[in-house]
C-alpha cells in the first residue's frame, strides 16, 4: 500500500458543528502532516507529527485540534469553524529523517463551512 | 528568511515546444528541493527531488546554488503535461515543506 487515504472526501459543516477529518497510511511512515490549501494557492503547513508526537504547530487556531492515535492514523478535529476555514485539507506522510526522498500526499478533504 | 519564488503564475506553450518553469529559493543552509505536480482533480504528486538528479516524464531540474535556482525543464512539452507545478523547499532538520506559489503549465495542441 503506497497511498495516503483521507476521509471524507467532502464535508459541509455549520459553524457550531464538531466534525473530524481522518487520514490513514500503511507505508510505515512515522511523520504525518496536515496542510491547508485554498483555491489556486499552494498548500500551507498546519501541523507535523513525528513518532506520534506533535512537533510543529504553525500557529493554527485552537478550533483545529490534531490527534495522532497511532503510527498509521492522523485525525483533525474541527469545532466552531469560520467560513474562511473552507479549503482543501491535505494529509501527507514521510519517513522521519528521510523526507528528502519525498512526501506522499492524500487526495484531500474538501471542507465547506456554512 | 526561507522562501520559494515561482515568478510565473501561468506558462502557456504549444505542444513540442521547450518548457522551463522557474524556481528561486531563499535559504541560508544547504537546501533540499522538490518539484511537485498537481494534475486537474488529482492529488499532489512528487515529480522530482534534487538529490536524485533523475529525469521523470522527460522533466529534469538542476540545482544552481550560485543563482539559488532549481528550474524545471522539458525539451518537448506534451498536452498531458498541463498541470499546476509547485517548487518546494525542505529546510534541514525539520519535516516542514515550504511551497512556492505554483505555476500553471498549459500546453496547447
Amino acid at each position: 500500500d503506497t497511498e495516503v487515504t483521507q476521509t471524507p472526501k467532502h464535508l459541509v459543516m455549520g459553524m457550531t458543528n464538531k466534525k473530524s477529518l481522518k487520514c490513514e497510511q500503511h507505508m510505515g511512515h512515522r511523520a504525518m502532516y496536515w496542510y491547508k490549501q485554498k483555491a489556486k494557492k499552494p498548500p500551507e503547513l498546519m501541523f507535523v507529527y513525528s513518532y506520534e508526537k506533535l512537533s510543529i504547530n504553525e500557529s493554527v487556531p485552537s478550533r483545529f485540534s490534531p490527534e495522532c492515535p497511532n503510527s498509521s492514523l492522523l485525525n483533525l478535529h474541527l469545532h466552531a469553524l469560520q467560513p474562511e476555514d473552507s479549503a482543501l485539507y491535505l494529509c501527507a506522510s514521510s519517513q522521519v529523517g528521510a523526507e528528502l526522498y519525498g512526501y506522499t500526499f492524500g487526495s484531500g478533504t474538501r471542507l465547506t463551512v456554512v | 528568511a526561507q522562501r520559494v519564488t515561482q515568478p510565473e503564475k501561468l506558462l502557456s506553450v504549444f505542444k513540442g515546444a521547450p518548457v522551463e518553469l522557474k524556481c528561486n529559493y531563499s535559504y541560508s543552509g544547504s537546501p533540499e528541493l522538490f518539484w511537485y505536480v498537481q494534475y486537474s482533480r488529482q492529488r499532489l504528486q512528487l515529480l522530482l527531488r534534487h538529490i536524485s538528479r533523475e529525469s521523470i516524464k522527460g522533466f529534469t531540474a538542476d540545482l544552481n546554488k550560485g543563482e539559488t535556482s532549481f528550474h524545471l525543464k522539458k525539451p518537448f512539452a506534451q498536452e498531458e503535461d498541463s498541470a499546476m507545478y509547485y517548487c518546494a523547499l525542505k529546510p534541514s532538520n525539520t519535516g516542514k515543506l515550504i511551497f512556492g506559489q505554483g505555476t500553471t503549465l498549459q500546453v496547447k495542441p
